[in-house]
């Protein structure tokens, strides 16, 4: 079974550009979640998809946002960029997104803001 | 609110060695589960383990084992006879929610970079 897949890999942006993040799940898997991970802040929770519907979001601002569609698929978009903005982007993928269910994640799409 | 704190920040070893790598936690939640997950170079997490709060029985696996304590709030992580290609970050995380329209979401602890040298 294929794992769970990040598109792009690498990004470069320049400040006050958005940035659109994709992530398609394991096959099954309804549930999407994604992760900042930065140096200083560690890794921190973002949102939550299920059904196409958030059901969870994280201390965040509202330039970023997200979707998931009928297929489970998910993007994340960041608009305004700021150079506090450069990270890693974890999206990871469960079952039904219980508390008990195991989250697999991807190999992140890493994102530069000059 | 959930707290995972990983207290080493960095351990480094020599190849052979047995290393520990330490988690505490906090939740107000009766229910609830821990992960260990592995972050190589590569930047993938990589699922290790995961434990429910109702499940005290210490696990091996192959060369890992996991010693999970309600008393201490604590769930280490044990490599015996480390290897070079353990080497990565490793995260303790801390997962509520088992309602099933409550979602999930993972606290991470900062995590503890594990260096083996040949």
């Amino acid at each position: 079974k294929a794992g769970v897949t990040q598109t792009p890999r690498y990004l470069i942006k320049t400040r006050g550009q958005q940035v659109t993040l994709s992530c398609s799940p394991i096959s099954g898997h309804r549930s999407v979640s994604w992760y900042q991970q930065t140096p200083g802040q560690g890794l921190q929770f973002l949102f939550e998809y299920f059904s196409e519907t958030q059901r969870n979001k994280g201390n965040f601002p509202g330039r970023f946002s997200g979707r998931q569609f009928s297929n489970s698929r998910s993007e994340m978009n960041v608009s305004t960029l700021e150079l506090g903005d450069s990270a890693l982007y974890l999206c990871a993928s469960s079952l039904v997104g219980t508390g008990l269910d195991t989250q697999y994640f991807g190999p992140g799409t890493r994102l530069t803001v000059l | 609110a959930q707290k995972v704190t990983q207290a080493q920040t960095e351990i480094s070893v020599v190849e052979k060695e047995d290393v520990t790598l330490d988690c505490v936690y906090e939740t107000r939640d009766t229910t609830y589960y821990l992960f260990w997950y592995k972050q190589p170079p590569s930047g993938e997490l990589v699922f290790l383990i995961r434990r429910n709060s109702f499940d005290e029985q210490n696990e091996i696996s192959g060369r890992y084992s996991w010693n999970f304590q309600k008393s201490t709030s604590s769930f280490n992580f044990t490599i015996t006879a480390s290897q070079v290609v353990d080497s990565a970050v490793y995260f303790c995380a801390l997962s509520e929610g088992t309602r099933f329209n409550a979602g999930n979401m993972l606290t991470f602890g900062g995590g503890t970079r594990l260096m083996v040298k040949p």
